[in-house]
Protein backbone atom coordinates (compact mmCIF):
# COMPACT_ATOMS: atom_id res chain seq x y z
CA UNK A 1 0.00 0.00 0.00
CA UNK A 2 0.97 3.42 -0.78
CA UNK A 3 2.47 5.71 2.47
CA UNK A 4 3.86 8.82 2.83
CA UNK A 5 5.24 9.77 5.87
CA UNK A 6 5.82 13.17 7.43
CA UNK A 7 7.75 14.68 10.51
CA UNK A 8 6.99 15.93 12.78
CA UNK A 9 3.69 16.45 13.02
CA UNK A 10 3.64 19.52 15.19
CA UNK A 11 6.71 22.40 15.43
CA UNK A 12 6.75 25.33 17.59
CA UNK A 13 9.68 27.50 17.10
CA UNK A 14 10.63 30.65 17.29
CA UNK A 15 11.00 33.48 14.70
CA UNK A 16 14.61 33.24 13.23
CA UNK A 17 15.09 29.89 13.87
CA UNK A 18 15.34 27.52 10.90
CA UNK A 19 13.51 24.24 10.41
CA UNK A 20 13.72 20.85 9.02
CA UNK A 21 10.54 19.20 7.57
CA UNK A 22 11.04 15.35 6.56
CA UNK A 23 8.91 13.84 4.09
CA UNK A 24 9.62 9.55 3.36
CA UNK A 25 7.49 7.78 0.73
CA UNK A 26 6.62 4.27 -0.19
CA UNK A 27 4.68 5.16 -3.86
CA UNK A 28 4.82 2.84 -6.79
CA UNK A 29 5.22 3.90 -10.13
CA UNK A 30 6.47 7.20 -8.50
CA UNK A 31 6.44 10.26 -10.96
CA UNK A 32 7.49 13.24 -8.82
CA UNK A 33 7.39 14.66 -5.14
CA UNK A 34 5.05 17.87 -4.09
CA UNK A 35 5.36 20.00 -1.26
CA UNK A 36 2.27 22.26 -0.35
CA UNK A 37 1.89 24.99 1.58
CA UNK A 38 -1.81 25.31 3.49
CA UNK A 39 -2.87 28.32 5.25
CA UNK A 40 -6.37 28.40 5.07
CA UNK A 41 -8.27 26.40 2.80
CA UNK A 42 -6.14 25.23 -0.75
CA UNK A 43 -2.96 24.27 -0.28
CA UNK A 44 -0.27 26.38 -2.50
CA UNK A 45 2.59 24.58 -4.58
CA UNK A 46 5.97 25.02 -2.94
CA UNK A 47 7.89 22.78 -4.60
CA UNK A 48 8.24 19.97 -7.36
CA UNK A 49 10.99 17.51 -6.83
CA UNK A 50 11.72 14.52 -9.40
CA UNK A 51 15.61 14.27 -9.56
CA UNK A 52 17.50 13.06 -6.76
CA UNK A 53 19.83 15.41 -5.26
CA UNK A 54 19.23 18.78 -7.20
CA UNK A 55 18.26 21.43 -4.31
CA UNK A 56 15.53 23.73 -5.32
CA UNK A 57 15.28 27.01 -3.66
CA UNK A 58 12.90 30.06 -3.72
CA UNK A 59 13.71 32.13 -1.11
CA UNK A 60 14.51 31.36 2.50
CA UNK A 61 12.46 27.84 1.16
CA UNK A 62 14.60 25.07 -0.02
CA UNK A 63 14.07 21.38 -0.81
CA UNK A 64 15.47 18.43 -1.81
CA UNK A 65 14.69 14.76 -2.81
CA UNK A 66 16.48 11.01 -2.06
CA UNK A 67 15.17 9.00 -4.64
CA UNK A 68 17.68 5.92 -3.28
CA UNK A 69 16.13 6.42 0.50
CA UNK A 70 12.66 7.82 -0.65
CA UNK A 71 12.70 10.67 1.34
CA UNK A 72 12.42 14.63 0.70
CA UNK A 73 13.47 17.18 3.17
CA UNK A 74 12.09 20.84 3.10
CA UNK A 75 14.05 23.56 4.68
CA UNK A 76 12.92 26.60 5.99
CA UNK A 77 15.75 29.49 7.23
CA UNK A 78 14.98 32.51 9.27
CA UNK A 79 11.58 31.69 9.82
CA UNK A 80 9.00 34.51 10.27
CA UNK A 81 5.46 34.44 11.44
CA UNK A 82 4.10 33.94 8.06
CA UNK A 83 5.62 30.57 8.11
CA UNK A 84 3.29 29.60 10.41
CA UNK A 85 0.45 26.74 8.07
CA UNK A 86 0.71 23.41 7.40
CA UNK A 87 3.18 21.44 5.20
CA UNK A 88 2.07 19.09 3.08
CA UNK A 89 3.95 16.57 1.39
CA UNK A 90 2.73 14.65 -1.87
CA UNK A 91 3.75 11.80 -3.97
CA UNK A 92 2.64 11.71 -7.30
CA UNK A 93 2.03 8.51 -9.16
CA UNK A 94 1.02 7.68 -12.71
CA UNK A 95 -1.43 4.81 -13.16
CA UNK A 96 -2.57 3.62 -16.40
CA UNK A 97 -2.52 7.45 -17.56
CA UNK A 98 -4.04 8.85 -14.71
CA UNK A 99 -2.36 11.05 -11.87
CA UNK A 100 -2.98 10.67 -8.21
CA UNK A 101 -1.38 12.46 -5.72
CA UNK A 102 -0.86 10.23 -2.21
CA UNK A 103 -0.86 12.79 0.94
CA UNK A 104 1.70 12.70 4.06
CA UNK A 105 -0.57 13.53 7.29
CA UNK A 106 1.08 17.01 7.05
CA UNK A 107 3.11 19.11 9.51
CA UNK A 108 1.83 21.67 11.12
CA UNK A 109 4.96 24.71 11.47
CA UNK A 110 3.79 27.53 14.26
CA UNK A 111 6.40 30.51 14.27
CA UNK A 112 6.18 32.49 17.38
CA UNK A 113 7.30 35.85 17.58
CA UNK B 1 -6.40 33.62 -15.36
CA UNK B 2 -8.84 32.45 -12.86
CA UNK B 3 -8.19 29.54 -10.32
CA UNK B 4 -10.18 26.73 -9.43
CA UNK B 5 -13.54 27.32 -7.93
CA UNK B 6 -15.47 25.27 -5.30
CA UNK B 7 -19.26 25.96 -4.63
CA UNK B 8 -20.65 26.02 -1.88
CA UNK B 9 -17.61 27.10 0.84
CA UNK B 10 -19.72 26.17 3.68
CA UNK B 11 -22.63 23.53 4.04
CA UNK B 12 -24.00 22.04 7.09
CA UNK B 13 -26.18 18.34 6.49
CA UNK B 14 -27.82 16.23 8.67
CA UNK B 15 -27.25 12.36 8.76
CA UNK B 16 -28.87 10.80 5.80
CA UNK B 17 -29.25 13.42 3.47
CA UNK B 18 -26.74 13.98 0.27
CA UNK B 19 -24.90 16.28 -0.97
CA UNK B 20 -23.58 17.45 -3.96
CA UNK B 21 -20.28 19.55 -4.41
CA UNK B 22 -19.22 21.47 -7.14
CA UNK B 23 -15.74 22.32 -8.96
CA UNK B 24 -14.74 24.59 -11.97
CA UNK B 25 -11.28 23.93 -13.10
CA UNK B 26 -9.12 26.34 -14.37
CA UNK B 27 -9.76 27.31 -17.71
CA UNK B 28 -7.88 24.87 -20.32
CA UNK B 29 -7.23 22.00 -17.55
CA UNK B 30 -9.23 18.85 -18.38
CA UNK B 31 -8.42 17.03 -15.33
CA UNK B 32 -9.83 17.66 -11.99
CA UNK B 33 -9.34 15.11 -9.04
CA UNK B 34 -11.02 15.46 -5.26
CA UNK B 35 -9.63 15.22 -2.00
CA UNK B 36 -10.84 14.59 1.36
CA UNK B 37 -9.25 16.37 4.30
CA UNK B 38 -9.53 15.45 7.65
CA UNK B 39 -7.58 16.01 11.02
CA UNK B 40 -7.01 12.69 11.56
CA UNK B 41 -6.52 10.75 7.97
CA UNK B 42 -5.27 13.79 6.16
CA UNK B 43 -5.67 14.84 2.75
CA UNK B 44 -7.30 11.66 1.27
CA UNK B 45 -7.67 11.43 -3.06
CA UNK B 46 -11.04 10.17 -3.61
CA UNK B 47 -11.31 10.05 -7.40
CA UNK B 48 -10.10 11.74 -11.16
CA UNK B 49 -11.82 12.81 -13.85
CA UNK B 50 -10.55 13.79 -17.40
CA UNK B 51 -12.88 14.23 -20.15
CA UNK B 52 -15.61 13.37 -18.50
CA UNK B 53 -14.19 10.00 -17.67
CA UNK B 54 -12.98 8.56 -14.07
CA UNK B 55 -9.75 7.28 -14.35
CA UNK B 56 -8.83 6.31 -10.70
CA UNK B 57 -11.03 6.10 -7.85
CA UNK B 58 -9.23 5.74 -4.40
CA UNK B 59 -10.57 3.74 -1.27
CA UNK B 60 -14.44 5.42 -0.14
CA UNK B 61 -17.41 3.44 -0.17
CA UNK B 62 -19.94 3.78 -3.23
CA UNK B 63 -21.95 6.81 -1.60
CA UNK B 64 -18.43 9.19 -2.98
CA UNK B 65 -19.47 9.55 -6.78
CA UNK B 66 -18.67 12.16 -9.03
CA UNK B 67 -18.89 13.10 -12.69
CA UNK B 68 -17.43 15.36 -14.80
CA UNK B 69 -18.85 17.69 -17.77
CA UNK B 70 -18.32 18.52 -20.66
CA UNK B 71 -16.74 21.99 -20.09
CA UNK B 72 -15.03 19.73 -17.08
CA UNK B 73 -16.95 21.41 -14.20
CA UNK B 74 -16.81 18.73 -12.16
CA UNK B 75 -19.35 17.78 -9.27
CA UNK B 76 -19.01 15.12 -6.45
CA UNK B 77 -22.01 13.42 -4.88
CA UNK B 78 -22.02 11.71 -1.60
CA UNK B 79 -25.29 9.84 -0.45
CA UNK B 80 -26.50 8.92 2.88
CA UNK B 81 -24.29 11.09 4.94
CA UNK B 82 -22.81 10.21 8.02
CA UNK B 83 -21.01 11.98 10.99
CA UNK B 84 -18.03 10.58 10.15
CA UNK B 85 -18.21 12.43 6.51
CA UNK B 86 -17.93 15.90 7.88
CA UNK B 87 -14.28 17.36 6.11
CA UNK B 88 -13.03 19.76 3.62
CA UNK B 89 -12.88 18.83 0.76
CA UNK B 90 -10.76 20.00 -1.81
CA UNK B 91 -10.81 19.97 -5.95
CA UNK B 92 -7.99 20.15 -7.76
CA UNK B 93 -7.59 20.64 -11.66
CA UNK B 94 -4.57 19.96 -13.50
CA UNK B 95 -3.85 20.39 -17.77
CA UNK B 96 -3.75 17.09 -18.80
CA UNK B 97 -1.64 14.43 -18.14
CA UNK B 98 0.17 13.64 -14.62
CA UNK B 99 3.41 15.12 -14.49
CA UNK B 100 1.38 18.53 -14.74
CA UNK B 101 1.23 20.36 -11.54
CA UNK B 102 -2.47 20.55 -9.62
CA UNK B 103 -3.82 23.39 -8.54
CA UNK B 104 -6.10 23.72 -5.58
CA UNK B 105 -9.44 25.19 -4.98
CA UNK B 106 -10.70 26.87 -1.78
CA UNK B 107 -12.07 24.02 -0.69
CA UNK B 108 -15.93 23.01 0.67
CA UNK B 109 -16.29 22.70 4.37
CA UNK B 110 -19.07 20.03 5.19
CA UNK B 111 -20.15 19.62 8.47
CA UNK B 112 -22.89 16.28 9.40
CA UNK B 113 -24.86 16.67 12.34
Amino acid sequence: EDKVVQSPLSLVVHEGDTVTLNCSYEVTNFRSLLWYKQEKKAPTFLFMLTSSGIEKKSGRLSSILDKKELFSILNITATQTGDSAIYLCAVEKSIQGAQKLVFGQGTRLTINP
Amino acid sequence: KAGVTQTPRYLIKTRGQQVTLSCSPISGHRSVSWYQQTPGQGLQFLFEYFSETQRNKGNFPGRFSGRQFSNSRSEMNVSTLELGDSALYLCASSFQEPGFLQYFGPGTRLTVT
